[in-house]
């Protein structure tokens, strides 16, 4: 049972538009979520995070929403830029040391 | 020091061999992780230590064995592995209710 999805394997923006990755998850004991970027063979990096007593944190270009009612989240990254094309999974946890993490989305920002 | 290290890059290996994977931080993170992750899929957790003891194995097959001899150190011990466990192993590390940060990762070919 995937706890944490991301319905779009793939999504496509163009270069100075707004990128808008959704991820949607089931459990509600989650009270922490994360997105990473990953390139290929190497490890996932952290970009931003949000706790569940927020809807929104914003970290330069990189801007976080949650919708709890939903169980919902979404990574905005505004202006998108080339060098941010790579796969990115968005994570859950619940008090517990235990990241899950959703099946990824692969962004690629074009000229 | 910000970073997660991992040792070796690559490793090939056959089904009779064994070997071990390493993994340092020296950010006096209390937790460290070990993931495993398919091509086109989201990092797997294997096994988490905290404060140097092991708190979760996620039902993970014998033939793997983690050993953490110190705060700093996470090893992963592998013997007769099979083609199947040839993957990208992640090791991570956090405070407490904070992101992971990600080594480079150790690709395992298995033959």
């Amino acid at each position: 049972d995937q706890q944490v999805k991301q319905n779009s394997p793939s999504l496509s923006v163009q270069e100075g538009r707004i990128s808008i990755l959704n991820c949607d998850y089931t459990n509600s004991m989650f009270d922490y979520f994360l997105w990473y970027k990953k390139y290929p063979a190497e490890g996932p990096t952290f970009l931003i995070s949000i706790s569940s007593i927020k809807d929104k944190n914003e970290d330069g270009r990189f801007t976080v929403f949650l919708n709890k009612s939903a169980k919902h989240l979404s990574l905005h990254i505004v202006p998108s830029q080339p060098g941010d094309s790579a796969v990115y999974f968005c994570a859950a946890e619940g008090n517990t040391d235990k990241l899950i993490f959703g099946t990824g989305t692969r962004l690629q920002v074009f000229p | 020091d910000t970073e997660v290290t991992q040792t070796p890059k690559h490793l090939v290996m056959g089904m009779t061999n064994k070997k071990s994977l390493k993994c340092e931080q020296h950010m006096g993170h209390r937790a460290m992780y070990w993931y495993k992750q398919k091509a086109k899929k989201p990092p797997e957790l294997m096994f988490v230590y905290s404060y140097e003891k092991l708190s979760i194995n996620e039902s993970v097959p014998s033939r793997f064995s983690p050993e953490c001899p110190n705060s700093s150190l996470l090893n992963l011990h592998l013997h007769a592995l099979q083609p199947e466990d040839s993957a990208l192993y992640l090791c991570a590390s956090s405070s407490r209710r904070s992101e992971q940060f990600f080594g480079p990762g150790t690709r395992l070919t298995v033959l």
